[in-house]
């Protein structure tokens, strides 16, 4: 069984802060990581793709792949109340054509 | 740029009959998957479509059935409907290619079963 696991929240962090987001996997041949942002009612919007191992930064968003530990993380830096989201982490296990396996999300809060 | 559109946004159908849900995708993109949310998890993958073929299946029953056309668009049928059924349903395109590529959601449909 090919999982994808987070850890649902919420995850609360004062404006400004750093907001660490994990999610591990159970297939270490993955090859595809994903990160999407689901506000509430909206649909899934992706905001970081990674696919070896080390950081890989867009902006104030930084991906990091641990296929070792098979382990990925998000941080976002000088979180803003508009960061305010479901994040969710997906896989495309093995071989793959861009098949999604998700987590159920992390809810992140960030308080004025 | 178009992005991915679907249509349409909401429905509400009675328990027993069928709906038919549709997607364009992404300008270039030649993949379409259609995925099932329901209320507080994660997307569950129902099927993809490449070449007017259903070439993976996730563990949905036959009653979920698709179909793409040559322009790449795609249809996702629902027969019978059950109170389970009602989700937000996500079409996602992307690009062939082994091991996976970025997919990008549409707006997405949310069915209520009644």
């Amino acid at each position: 069984q090919k999982e994808v696991e987070q850890n649902s929240g919420p995850l609360s962090v004062p404006e400004g802060a750093i907001a660490s987001l994990n999610c591990t996997y159970s297939d270490r041949g993955s090859q595809s990581f994903f990160w999407y942002r689901q506000y509430s009612g909206k649909s899934p919007e992706l905001i970081m793709s990674i696919y070896s191992n080390g950081d890989k930064e867009d902006g104030r968003f930084t991906a990091q792949l641990n296929k070792a530990s098979q382990y990925v993380s998000l941080l976002i830096r000088d979180s803003q109340p508009s960061d305010s989201a479901t994040y969710l982490c997906a896989v495309c296990f093995g071989s793959g054509y861009s098949t999604l396996t998700f987590g159920k999300g992390t809810m992140l809060l960030v308080s004025p | 740029d178009a992005g991915v559109t679907q249509s349409p946004t909401h429905l509400i159908k009675t328990r027993g009959q069928q709906v038919t849900l549709r997607c364009s995708p992404k300008s270039g993109h030649d993949t379409v998957s259609w995925y099932q949310q329901a209320l507080g998890q994660g997307p569950q993958f129902i099927f993809q479509y490449y070449e007017e073929e259903e070439r993976q299946r996730g563990n949905f029953p036959d009653r979920f059935s698709g179909h793409q056309f040559p322009n790449y668009s795609s249809e996702l049928n629902v027969n019978a409907l059950l109170l389970g059924d009602s989700a937000l349903y996500l079409c996602a395109s992307s690009l062939n290619y082994v091991g996976g590529t970025e997919a990008f959601f549409g707006q997405g449909t949310r069915l209520t079963v009644v």
